[in-house]
């Protein structure tokens, strides 16, 4: 089955500064990206998406960037905020129908210091 | 966006009584549904596909004669936990995608947080 590898576990960035998050998948099969913002003790939230036919997707601050050739995907944050401070999830799915699973990354505690 | 609820949001039971945890879909149908435990500070692990009218399809590992899941419509999948022991105290998160669209987005519920005692 797929497995997701995702770095840092923990990240901390100065207010403003930007922020990386990096993830690696194994099944070349996978085509849907999404990562999840997650506060504690509450849902996971999606921040952005990405399918495998496109190789950037931006949302005002915050960007995700494909390589499908390596398997890896990377989220991308600019001008950093202090609610910005959560967990990351990176994940990956099949996408289409009867295969929409998710399999999650192991997670990165983003810090902005104010 | 789509809505997807979760009841009851949280539940403290004593070990070897076992606890019903419902995942609804609010204004969309879902044929499929996913449920997840997540232990403290670790991340998300799918436990089983819900499909409605059919057996749920478990991952491995997870027992399915412990952990029973019905999907009895198109709007509603519950989780029961049949004799529940410590060990299994967790966050359960169930989540499903809206199948009207073309969009891969899944949405998730709020998650119910179960205490074993």
């Amino acid at each position: 089955g797929e497995n997701v590898e995702q770095h840092p576990s923990t990240l901390s960035v100065q207010e403003g500064d930007s922020a990386v998050i990096k993830c690696t998948y194994s099944d070349s099969a996978s085509n849907y990206f999404p990562w999840y913002k997650q506060e504690l003790g509450k849902r996971p939230q999606l921040i952005i998406d990405i399918r495998s036919n496109v190789g950037e997707k931006k949302d005002q601050r915050i960007a995700v960037t494909l390589n499908k050739t390596a398997k890896h995907f990377s989220l991308h944050i600019t001008e950093t905020q202090p609610e910005d401070s959560a967990v990351y999830f990176c994940a990956a799915s099949k996408g289409n129908f009867g295969n929409e699973k998710l399999t999650f990354g192991t997670g990165t505690r983003l810090t902005i210091i104010p | 966006g789509a809505v997807v609820s979760q009841h009851p949001s949280w539940v403290i039971c004593k070990s070897g009584t076992s606890v019903k945890i419902e995942c609804r879909s609010l204004d969309f149908q879902a044929t499929t549904m996913f449920w997840y435990r997540q232990f403290p500070k670790q991340s998300l692990m799918l436990m089983a596909t819900s499909n409605e009218g059919s057996k749920a399809t478990y991952e491995q590992g997870v027992e399915k004669d412990k952990f029973l899941i019905n999907h009895a419509s198109l709007t509603l999948s519950t989780l029961t936990v049949t004799s529940a022991h410590p060990e299994d105290s967790s966050f359960y998160i169930c989540s499903a995608r809206d199948e009207r669209t073309s969009t891969y987005e899944q949405y998730f519920g709020p998650g119910t947080r179960l205490t074993v005692t």
